[in-house]
C-alpha cells in the first residue's frame, strides 16, 4: 500500500531559526513527490522533486530527494511568522496520478 | 490561465437540499480530482476524472454525485448530506503524466 509519512507532525521555532522537514514515502512506480504550504485554503505548491540528489531552490526554502532512501527533505532557512502553516508533502500515483498525502507538518513560527 | 477555479468560496446547506459545487479549468488538463479535507488533516481523495470519464471512485457515499461535462468542467452535486460532511472540498487538475498539479481555491461547505 502507498505510504507518505512526514515528521515531526508540529514544529514550534521563533523566527530566524532554520527547520528541517522530513517526509518518507513508499509509492508504486514512483515518479515525482510534491511539497505544497497549507495555510487556511488550498494547498499552494513549493516543489516538485523527480530526480535524487538534486536541491530545489526557491528563495529561503529548498528541497532535495533521496530515490534509495525513499526520502525528502523541506529545508526553511531564517524563518518568519509568514511561513506559519501546514507542510504537505504527497506522491501521485496509480494511472490518474491522484495524490497520497502525508498527514501533514504544522509548523508555527514566533515572533 | 493557470488557475483552477472553484465556486462557491462558501456553501451553508440544510440536510434536505440540493446543491453543486463547480471546478474549472483552462490549462488542457486532462485529469480532474475532488478531494475532501476535514480540519487538521490531509486532503482525502473522492474522484477522479481521466479524459472525461470516471476512473476512480473511492468508495464515496452516493450522496456526493460528480460530473464531468467536459474537460474543463467537474461539478459535485449534493443532495442529502449529513453534518459531518461538512469540510473543504477542493478540486485539482494535473496533465496525464501529473506533472502541472493544480489545487482550486476550494469550497468550505457547512451542514447545518
Amino acid at each position: 500500500e502507498d505510504k507518505v509519512v512526514q515528521s515531526p507532525l508540529s514544529l514550534v521555532v521563533h523566527e530566524g531559526d532554520t527547520v528541517t522537514l522530513n517526509c518518507s514515502y513508499e509509492v508504486t512506480n514512483f515518479r515525482s513527490l510534491l511539497w505544497y504550504k497549507q495555510e487556511k485554503k488550498a494547498p499552494t505548491f513549493l516543489f516538485m522533486l523527480t530526480s535524487s540528489g538534486i536541491e530545489k531552490k526557491s528563495g529561503r526554502l529548498s528541497s532535495i530527494l533521496d530515490k534509495k532512501e525513499l526520502f525528502s527533505i523541506l529545508n526553511i532557512t531564517a524563518t518568519q511568522t509568514g511561513d506559519s502553516a501546514v507542510y504537505l508533502c504527497a506522491g501521485p500515483r496509480g494511472s490518474a496520478r491522484q495524490l497520497t498525502f502525508g498527514s501533514g507538518t504544522q509548523l508555527t513560527v514566533l515572533p | 490561465d493557470t488557475e483552477v477555479t472553484q465556486t462557491p468560496k462558501h456553501l451553508v446547506m440544510g440536510m434536505t437540499n440540493k446543491k453543486s459545487l463547480k471546478c474549472e479549468q483552462h490549462m488542457g488538463h486532462r485529469a480532474m480530482y475532488w478531494y475532501k479535507q476535514k480540519a487538521k488533516k490531509p486532503p482525502e481523495l473522492m474522484f477522479v476524472y481521466s479524459y472525461e470519464k470516471l476512473s476512480i471512485n473511492e468508495s464515496v457515499p452516493s450522496r456526493f454525485s460528480p460530473e464531468c461535462p467536459n474537460s474543463s468542467l467537474l461539478n459535485l452535486h449534493l443532495h442529502a448530506l449529513q453534518p459531518e460532511d461538512s469540510a473543504l472540498y477542493l478540486c485539482a487538475s494535473s496533465q496525464e503524466q501529473g506533472y502541472g498539479y493544480t489545487f482550486g481555491s476550494g469550497t468550505r461547505l457547512t451542514v447545518v
